[in-house]
């Protein structure tokens, strides 16, 4: 079965980092780009992050230009979302998202994990 | 910061037909794409490229669009539709991906 599977999630204290991993399962994602979409408890969603297949061109949001950086390993089949000088506001699930099949959508999603930024 | 712009809220009988808009400057020169999300799961694409719907999805669904405004129809809406329903789309430059604020769908 061709999955996405996040970890890394965790509580932080503000200020403080973590580097969360997105995993392929059932296929290669060496061929994909790779986004990252966060949703605040009880919010909507928000576009954090990407990654082109081959790593060679990256984009993140205003909200986190400076503090996430996102790279990728593809012969260990996963992408990174290295998340520096936390804050509270950075609470959230945290979501790695693909188009498999269906052009220009993110038709497959991973799980999520939780990161929660709280002293 | 580019942003699109949805109603907060939809409330519709089971039968009824259901629109839920989505505006932005940008949406003439972007696709736009609608999710839909239960509690505590994925989002799942239901409509792309503004009007396409992917295998899987019933035909209840469609998208539409005119202009600087999009638009997600669910017609004979069921039970099982209630969920929360996300447009997202790109900036003028194409490279920042947006979502909307997201639209609660009671049925």
């Amino acid at each position: 079965e061709v999955q996405l599977l996040e970890s890394g999630g965790d509580l932080v204290q503000p200020g403080e980092s973590l580097r969360l991993s997105c995993a392929a399962s059932g296929f290669s994602l060496s061929s994909f780009a790779i986004n990252w979409v966060r949703q605040a408890p009880g919010k909507g969603l928000e576009w954090v992050s990407d990654i082109s297949a081959s790593g060679g061109s990256t984009h993140n949001a205003d909200s986190v230009k400076g503090r996430f950086t996102i790279s990728r390993d593809n012969s260990k089949n996963t992408v990174f979302l290295q998340m520096d000088s936390l804050r509270r506001e950075d609470t959230a699930i945290y979501y790695c998202a693909t188009t498999v099949a269906t052009p220009g959508a993110f038709d497959l999603w991973g799980q999520g994990t939780l990161v929660t930024v709280s002293s | 910061s580019y942003k699109l712009t949805q109603p907060p809220s939809v409330s519709v009988s089971p039968g009824q037909t259901a629109r839920i808009t989505c505006s932005g400057d940008a949406l003439p020169k972007q696709y736009a794409y609608w999710y839909r999300q239960k509690p505590g799961q994925a989002p799942v694409v239901v409509v792309y490229k503004n009007t396409e719907r992917p295998s899987g999805i019933p035909e209840r669904f469609s998208g539409s669009g005119s202009g600087t405004t999009v638009t997600l129809t669910i017609s004979g809406v069921q039970a099982e539709d209630e969920a929360d329903y996300y447009c997202q789309s790109a900036d003028n430059s194409g490279v920042y991906i947006v979502f909307g604020g997201g639209t609660k769908l009671t049925v």
